[in-house]
């Protein structure tokens, strides 16, 4: 079993849709969960962090934590051609030291005008 | 965030030889890493860069093919010895924030012939 998972997509979404997507993690006593977004040819950019269960809103993004269940999402709204991109599920594992990042395999989305 | 840069942004070398990648932060940050991105995957770390003493490396990761400095707080190297075309990757250094949170620079592209 992968640390981290995530449906590889493509995810299809028309422009003005919701696109959710969906991670799950196998450490239980994962801290901290974080949301990157990498356009084809460049480095991942942190978009959401979120380290306590619910929802944080910033923007048109929200990350939704469920420790209980292992389950990281990201809705984006009001979905933008822009938004296209692959988008990585990142987690700090109570095991490592420091900072250290597990990084699902990513979803890619397709937002279609 | 601090901004990171990296030099070279991509090379293509022989195989057998060795390339140093730089990775220059405009402040002072604690925590640095670098990562490897092989073509269509994710993210998978090498090595944590400690200044002042020798890199903590990942399992499958080794300081003889990867030997690691970090003279101080703003700058480290990644080398890549003995290179094959399995090296053939994008080389990425990432800085720590608070808390836990990384933030990438623009990468290297490296292509081994």
């Amino acid at each position: 079993q992968k640390e981290v998972e995530q449906n590889s997509g493509p995810l299809s979404v028309p422009e003005g849709a919701i696109a959710s997507l969906n991670c799950t993690y196998s450490d239980r006593v994962s801290q901290s969960f974080f949301w990157y977004r990498q356009y084809s040819g460049k480095s991942p950019e942190l978009i959401m962090s979120i380290y306590s269960n619910g929802d944080k809103e910033d923007g048109r993004f929200t990350a939704q934590l469920n420790k209980a269940s292992q389950y990281v999402s990201l809705l984006i709204r009001d979905s933008q051609p822009s938004d296209s991109a692959t988008y990585l599920c990142a987690v700090t594992m109570i095991k490592a030291a420091g900072n250290k990042l597990t990084f699902g395999g990513g979803t890619r989305v397709l937002v279609k005008p | 965030s601090a901004v990171i840069s990296q030099k070279p942004s991509r090379d293509i070398c022989q195989r057998g030889t060795s390339l140093t990648i730089q990775c220059q932060v405009d402040s002072q940050v604690t925590m640095m890493f670098w990562y490897r991105q092989q073509p269509g995957q994710s993210l998978t770390l090498i090595a944590t860069a400690n200044q002042g003493s020798e890199a903590t490396y990942e399992s499958g990761f080794v300081i003889d093919k990867f030997p690691i400095s970090r003279p101080n707080l703003t700058f480290s190297t990644l080398t890549v010895s003995n290179m094959s075309p399995e090296d053939s990757s994008i080389y990425l250094c990432s800085v720590g924030g608070a808390p836990d949170e990384q933030y990438f620079g623009p990468g290297t592209r490296l292509t081994v012939t």
